[in-house]
């Protein structure tokens, strides 16, 4: 079937706009997490989403990043007033169930690098 | 705080066997995932250990040890194609997000 899939594959904005992430995790996977991978680095939490349940904003790094999931499927992520350090890849995962033991299936990653 | 350490980087010869270890320091533990991310592509499941011992699946193994905070990841018959970066991961509570190492750059020599 098919994985988790994200858009667009690369963006490239300028410093101070706004940019619109997409993710479509895998159909039925209640679970959604969305990670950044900068350059050398480890990938770091942002935001999890299971069912309708308040999502985990924890690891947003600031108030100008938000994401939504709508219909318990489709999730955006925004940056808005984008920074050149918020350059960095962008990656979605879902999982079937929630919970710590669920493995995580990845999306391809959103490359942003913001001018 | 939360801290998971890995080799930057490791080169083996192809047929040969590699390990890969991973330390961990987290404010719980529920498991840990070892992924595999080959450049430019997203990373893949390889496996999870939540009790201590050695879990084999094909050519690769992994190791846990929960009292010293320890696993590897065993490769063997190395390919050309084991060429990637290899991650180590802890759920450190009951939500499922992750804590990531910075992944272990592993090249296959001929």
């Amino acid at each position: 079937g098919a994985g988790v899939s994200q858009s667009p594959s690369n963006k490239v904005t300028e410093k101070g706009k706004d940019v619109e992430l997409r993710c479509d995790p895998i159909s039925g996977h209640t679970a959604l997490y969305w990670y950044r991978q900068s350059l050398g680095q480890g990938l770091e939490f942002l935001i999890y989403f299971q069912g309708n349940s308040a999502p985990d904003k924890s690891g947003l790094p600031s108030d100008r990043f938000s994401a939504e999931r709508t219909g318990g499927s489709v999730s955006t992520l925004t940056i808005q007033r984008t920074q050149q350090e918020d350059s960095a890849v962008y990656l979605c995962a879902s999982s079937l169930v929630r919970g710590a033991r669920a493995t995580q299936y990845f999306g391809p990653g959103t490359r942003l690098l913001v001018l | 705080g939360q801290n998971i350490d890995q080799p930057t980087e490791m080169t083996a010869t192809e047929g040969a066997i590699v390990q890969i270890n991973c330390t961990y320091q987290t404010s719980g533990f529920n498991g840990l995932f070892w992924y595999q991310q080959h450049a430019g592509e997203a990373p893949t499941f390889l496996s999870y250990n939540v009790l201590d011992g050695l879990e084999e699946k094909g050519r690769f193994s992994s190791f846990l040890s929960r009292s010293k905070g320890y696993s590897y990841l065993l490769l063997k018959e190395l390919q050309m194609k084991d060429s990637a970066s290899y991650i180590c991961a802890v759920s450190p509570g009951s939500q499922g997000n992750l804590i990531f190492g910075k992944g272990t750059k592993l090249s296959v020599k001929p």
